[in-house]
């Protein structure tokens, strides 16, 4: 398998622009997550799903971020319009099994910049 | 709600000398806990998870921890360093709340320096 597939691997925009980040997951796994990830906050969870279903969005900043997962395949992350303090390494990660045991498998991250 | 915590911010170890790496956590029932190691400009790697069972667990590249529920400490360890294990280590638990299982919460990350 390919492993986790993030695209773009980097994205510089302007202020106001509306940005798209996406993922494909490794195939069979039932969970996906997406992370951001800055220097001063760590790695923060946005949401997750489960079998293509949001689960917990209670990390997602605001309502300019949005998520979805429409099949096993794919999932993006929205952010319209986008800002200056959204600049970060935004991670999507997948899974596989029932209660949590398994590992998350990390794309590479896409990075971006809102100038 | 999870937490976990990782009190230092770098640890510079010489070559060959056994090097630990701290991690503590908090949650609701059972934890599972996870260390990933991250390289620059790359995605995090999963090193090695405790589920259950035997407190020591084995993991990549000679990597093991040790699970301790009474201290909620999950220490990464290694007998003998080397400078490629200089990287940002991360701690990680997941909750299983009922439902389902909760996301999975990192700690802030520690930089662990090899120095040859």
């Amino acid at each position: 398998d390919a492993g986790v597939i993030q695209s773009p691997r980097h994205e510089v925009t302007e202020m106001g622009q509306e940005v798209t980040l996406r993922c494909k997951p490794i195939s069979g796994h039932d969970y996906l997550f997406w992370y951001r990830q800055t220097m001063m906050r760590g790695l923060e969870l946005l949401i997750y799903f489960n079998n293509n279903v949001p689960i917990d969005d209670s990390g997602m900043p605001e309502d300019r971020f949005s998520a979805k997962m429409p099949n096993a395949s794919f999932s993006t992350l929205k952010i319209q319009p986008s800002e200056p303090r959204d600049s970060a390494v935004y991670f999507c990660a997948s899974s596989f099994g029932p209660g949590g045991g398994g590992e998350l498998f990390f794309g590479e991250g896409s990075r971006l910049t809102v100038l | 709600a999870q937490s976990v915590a990782q009190p230092e911010d770098q640890v510079n170890v010489a070559e060959g000398n056994p090097l630990t790496v701290k991690c503590t956590y908090s949650v609701s029932g059972n934890p599972y806990l996870f260390w990933y190691v991250q390289y620059p400009n790359r995605g995090l790697q999963f090193l090695l998870k405790y589920i259950t069972g035997d407190n020591l667990v084995k993991g990549s590249y000679g990597f093991e921890a040790e699970f301790n529920k009474s201290q909620t400490s999950f220490h990464l360890k290694k007998p003998s360093a080397l400078v490629s294990d200089s990287a940002l280590y991360f701690c990680a638990v997941r909750g299983y709340s009922g439902g389902g299982a909760d996301g999975l919460t990192f700690g802030k990350g520690t930089h662990l320096i090899i120095q040859p």
